[in-house]
């Protein structure tokens, strides 16, 4: 069975500062998807930014980019410049053949 | 175009009842997931409907149900409600489903419904 591990369970950073959520994950496949998923105080969760496994090059998004290490597990999300509106919890997820597993999550607060 | 929507956004029960928590997909997608989000747990997967057929369900118990309707919209039945069962639940529709086909849909994400058991 496949599983996300997120350490974080907070983190609170500057505004304008860079911050990076860890994420690990657990899986037999060797074609899969991350994701990160963001979930405002307003509880819409909303796709931040995807990455296929095959793909090497690591996915950017504006201000959001990830470092994806297939062989030791690992998806991060790091944003740049962070904004007051980046304040979330945030979701690492994983999608393999059936249905995709996420993370416990990590509640950032972007303070000014 | 309108986003997925849920209702109601907050439902109140009592142990031993029965909830009935509804869908709308947005229009064109044909899949719906359900979602358990108890506090500190995550996102747990309850359910997933394609085409009217349930093609996966999460490690639940059978008391958690649902259906999806010839329009997509999909119901989530929670009988014989435990104090546990407190938590939000999430319905997100994609176009197409997982299984068989390797490319990726954007899951979109309802705001969810709130579900107290007392």
């Amino acid at each position: 069975a496949q599983t996300v591990t997120q350490s974080q369970p907070e983190m609170s950073v500057q505004e304008a500062e860079t911050v990076t959520l860890s994420c690990t994950y657990d899986t037999s496949e060797s074609n899969y998807y991350l994701f990160w998923y963001k979930q405002p105080p307003s509880r819409q969760m909303i796709l931040v930014i995807r990455q296929e496994a095959y793909k090497q090059q690591n996915a950017t998004e504006n201000r959001f980019s990830v470092n994806f290490q297939k062989a030791a597990k690992s998806f991060s999300l790091k944003i740049s410049d962070s904004q007051l509106g980046d304040t979330a919890m945030y979701f690492c997820a994983f999608r393999g053949a059936q249905k995709l597993v996420f993370g416990q999550g990590t509640r950032l607060t972007i303070n000014p | 175009e309108a986003g997925v929507t849920q209702s109601p956004t907050h439902l109140i029960k009592t142990r031993g009842q029965q909830a009935t928590l509804r869908c709308s997909p947005i229009s064109g997608h044909t899949s719906v997931y359900w979602y358990q989000q108890a506090l500190g747990l995550g996102l747990q997967f309850l359910l997933w409907y394609d085409e009217g057929e349930e093609r996966n369900r999460g490690n639940f118990p059978p008391r958690f149900s649902g259906r999806q309707f010839p329009n997509y919209s999909s119901e989530l039945n929670v009988n014989a409600l435990e104090l546990e069962d407190s938590a939000l639940y999430l319905c997100a529709s994609s176009l197409m489903g997982l299984a068989g086909e390797r490319g990726f849909n954007e899951q979109f994400f309802g705001p969810g419904t709130r579900l107290t058991v007392l």
